[in-house]
């Protein structure tokens, strides 16, 4: 059982803005930073957002992240075909000392 | 180009041991903090292990704790998973990821597989 919740499936059509919610506690995303990380079928993960809401070189803005509290948020606008894939958020988890992931969201693109 | 290349997996009873190597390249990789990173077939991504640049501090999910050990040669460019007292539910692609200062991890390994069972 993941510590971070997410949505287990979402969707949108092509040109729509989605948002993905990851939601967590005091001991993980209440201080620390969110990550998201972006991952198609069969190949490693992707980086997509660090440090709540900042996007490493080469990611579209169309992504872009949020914090507040203990929850965060994926946001994707104009959405694409290519876009149906997996997402997971990450934190560090101050009680376990370790990072947790969330179940991860599957993002369908009708 | 950065690359980070696993080594390792295979099929291995339960109760088994398997080492798993990661070949760092295209960087200074007695610079960056590791972690390991698994997933199980049709499941999510789960951390496992981290490692700070020196080996000094390391960290394991409570899942691996007394059961993995994370290491690394500096000179050798290389991390690695030593597990023992293997499980099915450890049956996973196991990935290692660059730290990249807390800016998240931004460079993976394509993962090898490892498979637990008789």
């Amino acid at each position: 059982q993941s510590v971070l919740t997410q949505p287990p499936s979402a969707s949108g059509t092509p040109g729509q803005r989605v948002t993905i919610s990851c939601s967590g506690s005091s001991s993980n995303i209440g201080s620390n930073y969110v990550y998201w990380y972006q991952q198609l079928p069969g190949t490693a993960p992707k980086l997509l957002i660090y440090r709540n809401n900042q996007r490493p070189s080469g990611v579209p803005d169309r992504f872009s992240g949020s914090k507040s509290g203990t929850s965060a948020s994926l946001a994707i606008s104009g959405l694409r075909s290519e876009d149906e894939v997996d997402y997971y958020c990450a934190a560090w988890d101050d009680s376990l000392s370790g990072v947790i992931f969330g179940g991860g969201t599957k993002l369908t693109v009708l | 180009e950065v690359q980070l290349v696993e080594s390792g997996g295979g099929l291995v009873q339960p109760g088994g041991s398997l080492r798993l190597s990661c070949a760092a390249s295209g960087f200074t990789f007695s610079s960056y903090e590791m972690n390991w990173v698994r997933q199980a077939p049709g499941k999510g991504l789960e951390w496992v292990s981290y490692i700070s640049s020196s080996g000094s501090t390391i960290y394991y999910a409570d899942s691996v704790k007394g059961r993995f050990t994370i290491s690394r040669d500096n000179a050798k460019n290389s991390l690695y998973l030593q597990m023992n007292s293997l499980r099915a539910e450890d049956t996973a692609v196991y990935y290692c990821a660059r730290d990249d200062y807390g800016d998240g991890w931004g460079y993976w390994g394509q993962g090898t597989l490892v498979t637990v069972s008789s």
